[in-house]
C-alpha cells in the first residue's frame, strides 16, 4: 500500500499570505496525486487532480506541483475563505489513500 | 448538474448489517468508477471501495475487505455498499463519490452530502 504523509498537520497564516502544503508518498504515485478542500461539516471539493491540473471552477490561486513521490499544494494569497482542513489523496493503485489532512486557520 | 444522494445510514449494533445507497443523476452513470469514502467524527478521510462502471471490477480497503460489498445497478443509476458484520470502528459519515473522468479511478470530482453510519450497543 502507498502511505501519504502530509506536513504540517495544522498551520495559522494570514490574509495574503503565501501557504504550502506538502506530501510524501511512501512509493512512486506516477503523478496520481489530487488535492481536495474540505469545510466543517461539508463534502470535500477537489482542487487539483494529476499532480498540477486546477479543478473546473477553483480559484487560480490554488496550485500544485511535484512528482515521484513528492507534491506540494500552494495558495499563492491566501483568502478568508481558504480556512479549512486539506488532504492529498493517492489514485496510483489501490488501496487508494489519503493523506491525514492539514488544518488550515486564518490569522 | 450532477448530483449523487445517499441514504441508509442508521444506527445499528455491533455485528449488524447494513445497506447504503447513493442515487446518481445528471450524468451517465454506467460511464464511471464510483467511490466509498468514510469519515469517522472528527478524523481525517478514509477510502472504502471503488467499482467500474460496469461493475465487474472492484477494491476494497483491508479494512472492510470480506464485510463490505460496494455495487451497481446502472438502470437505476444508483450505487450500493452492503456492510455486514459491522463494527464499532465502523462508524462514520459515508461518502460516494463520481469519478472526475470515465477513466478515472481513482480521482473524485463530484461527492454526495454524506450519510452517518452509527454502529453502538
Amino acid at each position: 500500500d502507498i502511505q501519504m504523509t502530509q506536513s504540517p498537520s495544522s498551520l495559522s497564516a494570514s490574509v495574503g499570505d503565501r501557504v504550502t502544503i506538502t506530501c510524501r508518498a511512501s512509493q512512486n504515485t506516477r503523478g496520481y496525486v489530487n488535492w481536495y478542500q474540505q469545510k466543517a461539516g461539508k463534502a470535500p471539493n477537489l482542487l487539483i487532480w494529476t499532480t498540477s491540473n486546477l479543478q473546473s471552477g477553483v480559484p487560480s490561486r490554488f496550485s500544485g506541483s511535484g512528482s515521484g513521490t513528492d507534491f506540494t499544494l500552494t495558495i499563492s494569497s491566501l483568502q478568508p475563505e481558504d480556512s479549512a482542513t486539506y488532504y492529498c489523496q493517492q489514485s496510483s493503485s489501490a488501496p487508494i489513500t489519503f493523506g491525514q489532512g492539514t488544518r488550515l486557520e486564518i490569522k | 448538474e450532477v448530483q449523487l444522494v445517499e441514504s441508509g445510514g442508521d444506527l445499528v449494533q455491533p455485528g449488524g448489517s447494513l445497506r447504503l445507497s447513493c442515487a446518481a443523476s445528471g450524468f451517465t452513470f454506467s460511464n464511471y468508477w464510483m467511490q466509498w469514502v468514510r469519515q469517522a467524527p472528527g478524523k481525517g478521510l478514509v477510502w472504502v471501495s471503488r467499482l467500474n462502471g460496469d461493475g465487474s471490477t472492484s477494491n476494497y480497503a483491508d479494512s472492510v475487505k470480506g464485510r463490505f460489498t460496494i455495487s451497481r445497478d446502472n438502470a437505476k443509476s444508483t450505487l450500493y455498499l452492503q456492510m455486514n458484520s459491522l463494527k464499532d470502528e465502523d462508524t462514520a459519515v459515508y461518502y460516494c463519490g463520481r469519478g472526475c473522468f470515465s477513466d478515472s479511478t481513482g480521482c473524485v470530482a463530484h461527492w454526495g452530502q454524506g450519510t452517518l453510519v452509527t454502529v453502538s450497543s
